[in-house]
């Protein structure tokens, strides 16, 4: 009963490749997210839907394109692929308001290694 | 700039003690909330404390929040080999309360 999966697990690609990450939720949330995690275990978001709509871009280079289908997923396309790009990707939602606050669920994370 | 800082980056201790990391933020927050990742792992969400709480309690967790201070610390008791994982504090400032900033986090090493 995975809550939030993502795939693939492992991504190993060459310099300008085009590659993608699936995610889904079946928690029920209407927020969906992108997190960015680098070598250092430095998190940051990069993304969020809610509802389907774009609420949150940050300062991420066009190369990457969000898309969601439905606000049970959210799918994250990466072009011309470069070495910086080499991170681990978190696909998370969350439930506005709940528990008063903004709990988030995190999938288990994208290894993304471009060489 | 990253909101939240923590300190120690790295905490090694022997089963059976207790473990307190800190993080401090710079700005308002509507809650602060701390997770836990495991090695090859996804965070998960341990507790949340708001900014009109002073502490909180969930099973050998404690939370506490100095909002005048813009400082948070949990406290790990009677530490498990199990309890081995990253820690990090994230601050929930929007009033849309969808967005969450994390910090550096604190490596727990606890020794068998």
């Amino acid at each position: 009963d995975t809550a939030v999966s993502q795939t693939p697990k492992y991504l190993v690609t060459q310099m300008g490749n085009d590659k993608s990450i699936k995610c889904e939720q079946n928690l029920g949330h209407d927020t969906m997210y992108w997190y960015k995690q680098d070598s250092k275990k430095f998190l940051k978001i990069m993304f969020s839907y809610n509802n389907k709509e774009l609420i949150i871009n940050e300062t991420v280079p066009n190369r990457f394109s969000p898309k969601s289908p439905d606000k049970a997923h959210l799918n994250l396309h990466i072009n011309s692929l470069e070495l910086g790009d080499s991170a681990v990707y978190f696909c998370a939602s969350s439930s506005r308001g709940h528990q008063g606050g903004n709990t988030i669920y995190f999938g288990e994370g994208s290894w993304l290694t471009v060489v | 700039s990253q909101q939240g800082e923590e300190d120690p980056q790295a905490l090694s201790i022997q089963e059976g003690e207790n473990a307190t990391m800190n993080c401090s933020y710079k700005t308002s927050i509507n809650n602060l909330q701390w997770y836990r990742q495991n090695s090859g792992r996804g965070l998960v969400h341990l507790i949340l404390i708001r900014s009109n709480e002073r502490e909180k309690h969930s099973g050998r967790l404690r939370v506490t929040l100095d909002t005048s201070k813009k400082s948070s610390s949990l406290l790990i008791t009677a530490s498990r080999a199990a309890d081995t994982a990253s820690y990090f504090c994230a601050t929930d400032a929007g009033a849309s309360g969808s967005r969450l900033t994390f910090g550096e986090g604190t490596q727990l090493t606890v020794n068998p």
